[in-house]
C-alpha cells in the first residue's frame, strides 16, 4: 500500500492568510506532483518535482509555490489565499515505473 | 475541445451488472492508458495500466484500448456496491507521469 500523506485534510481560512499544505511520502520516490481538482472536473497538474531542489510549474497556472528540500517532503504554499483558490489539492509521487500514488487530498475553502 | 472526453454520468447500475466506462481522446500520440478509481474524499488509486492497443484483464476488471478509434474502455464484471466511486481515465504519450492527461471522471453507483 502506498504511503503518502497530506495535512490538513480540510482547511477553512479567511482571505489574505498564508497557508501551507503538507505532503510527505515514505516510499523514497524521486518524483512528486501537486494537482488541483474542482468537483466533477479533471485533475490539473500545478507543480512537479523530479528530486531535491528541483521544482517546475505544471500545465495549469497557479499562484502557489512549492519547495523540495527533502526527498520525502513537498509542501505547497499560498502566500495570500483568495476565494478563487478554493479547491481540492492532491499530492502524488512516482518512482522508476512512473506509476503515481496519490495522497488523500486537502479540501481548501477560502472565505 | 478537451484532449480527453469522459461521460461524467452519474451512472447507476444494480449489483451484479456489467459496467462499461469509456473515454475518447484526440491526441494520436497517446500510448499509455490508465484507469484510476477515486472514492469520495480520497485520492485516486491506480486500477489498470496498459500500453498501446489491446485488452488487459485483472480480476473483474478489463481494460480495452482501440487506438484506431481513439477510444478506451473499462469493463467491470459482477459489479459490487464497493465499486461505487468515480472512475478517471488518464493517458500519456510516454510513460512519464509528468505528461498525464486526465478525463473528468465518471461517477458510478452500484445499488445493492
Amino acid at each position: 500500500e502506498a504511503d503518502i500523506y497530506q495535512t490538513p485534510r480540510y482547511l477553512v481560512i479567511g482571505t489574505g492568510k498564508k497557508i501551507t499544505l503538507e505532503c510527505s511520502q515514505t516510499m523514497g520516490h524521486d518524483k512528486m506532483y501537486w494537482y488541483q481538482q474542482d468537483p466533477g472536473m479533471e485533475l490539473h497538474l500545478i507543480h512537479y518535482s523530479y528530486g531535491v531542489n528541483s521544482t517546475e510549474k505544471g500545465d495549469l497556472s497557479s499562484e502557489s509555490t512549492v519547495s523540495r528540500i527533502r526527498t520525502e517532503h513537498f509542501p505547497l504554499t499560498l502566500e495570500s489565499a483568495r476565494p478563487s483558490h478554493t479547491s481540492q489539492y492532491l499530492c502524488a509521487s512516482s518512482g522508476v515505473l512512473e506509476t503515481q500514488y496519490f495522497g488523500p487530498g486537502t479540501r481548501l475553502l477560502v472565505l | 475541445q478537451k484532449e480527453v472526453e469522459q461521460d461524467p454520468g452519474p451512472l447507476s447500475v444494480p449489483e451484479g451488472a456489467i459496467v462499461s466506462l469509456n473515454c475518447t481522446y484526440s491526441n494520436s500520440a497517446f500510448q499509455y492508458f490508465m484507469w484510476y478509481r477515486q472514492y469520495s474524499r480520497k485520492g485516486p488509486e491506480l486500477l489498470m495500466y496498459t500500453y498501446s492497443s489491446g485488452n488487459k484483464e485483472d480480476g473483474r476488471f478489463t481494460a480495452q484500448v482501440d487506438k484506431s478509434s481513439k477510444y478506451i474502455s473499462l469493463f467491470i464484471r459482477d459489479s459490487q456496491p464497493s465499486d461505487s466511486a468515480t472512475y478517471l481515465c488518464a493517458m500519456s504519450p510516454s510513460g512519464s507521469a509528468r505528461q498525464l492527461t486526465f478525463g473528468s471522471g465518471t461517477q458510478l453507483t452500484v445499488l445493492p
